[in-house]
């Protein structure tokens, strides 16, 4: 158990739904990340959140929509979907600023868009 | 912008022996954090190993170990008596000291202990 828990583990959504996926973590941590984890590829950096304000947005499209409302809770907004989006979905936290440490990852939310 | 490059896709070692999992990384950067990390089939991403790049001394956690070559941008971990359960994905990360909270991941080895 690292302290980031990640709900739900899986999740089958269609491509018109609108789904949620929730990480929180109480290790005091203030920065916050979501990855995208496809098979064969490297783990995909999505959003970072340091102090609650986004501070790294890779090229997302816009059908995901992170949501930071506060240090210890991260959502991730998913709607109209592809399948391509199909992957597991990681989210992490790290003590951020001056003295950051590593980041300690929740068990990922296994998204499959039918 | 900061790289990572794993160059070894899947490793494979006998029980026991000693396994070494290569990284190399890019960036202008004098400070910076660097990280192995572990991902077994639960899916957890587990630290294994962590290395301040103001640090000579190369990191040490019980049969983990980097050789740490800031020079020439390598990283690699040292695995000695591997164990069946040292079986998973592992991933080189990369974090600067300073800017942004971007871990940048490479695209992992995946190693095999064979009983």
């Amino acid at each position: 158990e690292t302290g980031v828990t990640q709900t739900p583990r899986h999740l089958v959504m269609g491509m018109t739904n609108k789904k949620s996926l929730k990480c929180e973590q109480h290790l005091g941590h203030n920065a916050m990340y979501w990855y995208k984890q496809s098979a064969k590829k490297p783990l995909e950096l999505m959003f970072v959140y340091s102090l609650e304000e986004r501070v790294e947005n890779n090229s997302v499209p816009s059908r995901f929509s992170p949501e930071c409302p506060n240090s210890s809770h991260l959502f991730l907004h998913l709607h109209t979907l592809q399948p391509e989006d199909s992957a597991l979905y990681l989210c992490a936290s790290s003590r951020g600023g001056l003295g950051r440490t590593e980041a300690f990852f929740g068990q990922g939310t296994r998204l499959t868009v039918v | 912008a900061q790289t990572v490059t794993q160059s070894q896709p899947e490793m494979s070692v006998q029980e026991a022996e000693t396994v070494t999992l290569s990284c190399t990384y890019d960036t202008s950067e004098s400070n910076y954090y660097l990280f192995w990390y572990k991902q077994p089939p639960s899916r957890q991403m587990i630290l294994v190993i962590r290395q301040e790049a103001y640090k000579q001394q190369n990191a040490t956690e019980n049969r983990f170990s980097v050789n740490f070559q800031k020079a020439a941008k390598s990283f690699s971990l040292k695995i000695s008596d591997s164990q069946l359960g040292d079986t998973a994905m592992y991933f080189c990360a990369f974090m600067n000291e300073f800017g942004n909270e971007k871990l940048t991941f490479g695209t992992g080895t995946r190693l095999t202990i064979i009983p």
